[in-house]
């Protein structure tokens, strides 16, 4: 079947501008997981989903970032006001249940680039 | 707070060469350990997991790797690599008592395999 999905594969977007990222979790998983990576570096936790709800969101680096998932399925992560330092590959996740040790499958990501 | 480090951050090996990646943890309770790999232009990838058991774990394409509690490391193997395990390996753990699979990465291992 199809794999974790993401859209825009890239975005540019101007210092300031409001940006939503989307993703597409394999069908049927529960939690649904979006991380950061900067370059050079491994990705970082932001925030994870078990259903509608967000469960952790201790990785969200300041208030204007957001995300949600109205349905249980896709997720949109939301940015305001960005800064050139957000400029990043967000990368989603989704997992069939909460198992620590469930497989996280990971989409292709978002290249964001922050002018 | 709990950290994983990769100590080798570029690995230029020649076909048939043995690989050894080091992966480090910092955590003194219960912990999943994963590898994680990234072919270019790829997205992330399971490689291997470990949960319990046996601390020496196999994976796909002939990699393996060993849990040594004592060390808190779990390095990652293949006896003879090839061309196309060109690719960044990343180490991930996350708390095996927690009921989510919010996974701490490492920074990375970039193998350049020559022909």
């Amino acid at each position: 079947g199809a794999g974790v999905s993401q859209t825009p594969s890239n975005k540019v977007t101007e210092k300031g501008k409001y940006v939503e990222l989307r993703c597409d979790p394999i069908s049927g998983h529960t939690a649904l997981y979006w991380y950061r990576q900067s370059l050079g570096q491994g990705p970082e936790f932001l925030i994870y989903f078990q259903g509608t709800g967000a469960a952790d969101d201790s990785g969200l680096p300041n208030d204007r970032f957001f995300a949600v998932r109205p349905e249980g399925s896709v997720s949109t992560l939301k940015i305001q006001r960005t800064e050139r330092g957000d400029s990043a590959v967000y990368l989603c996740a989704s997992s069939l249940t909460l198992d620590s040790r469930d497989e996280q499958f990971f989409g292709p990501g978002t290249r964001l680039t922050v002018l | 707070a709990q950290s994983v480090s990769q100590h080798n951050h570029h690995v230029i090996l020649s076909e048939a060469a043995s690989l050894e990646l080091g992966c480090n943890y910092s955590y003194g309770g219960t912990v999943n350990l994963f590898w994680y790999v990234q072919y270019p232009g790829q997205h992330l990838q399971l490689l291997l997991k470990y949960f319990s058991g046996d601390p020496l774990v196999k994976g796909i394409k002939g990699f393996e790797a060993e849990f040594i509690k004592s060390k808190f490391s779990f390095n990652l193997r293949k006896p003879s690599v090839q061309w196309s395990d060109t690719a960044e390996y990343f180490c991930a753990v996350n708390l095996g008592s927690s009921n989510t699979g919010k996974l701490i990465f490492g920074q990375g291992t970039t193998l350049q395999v020559k022909p």
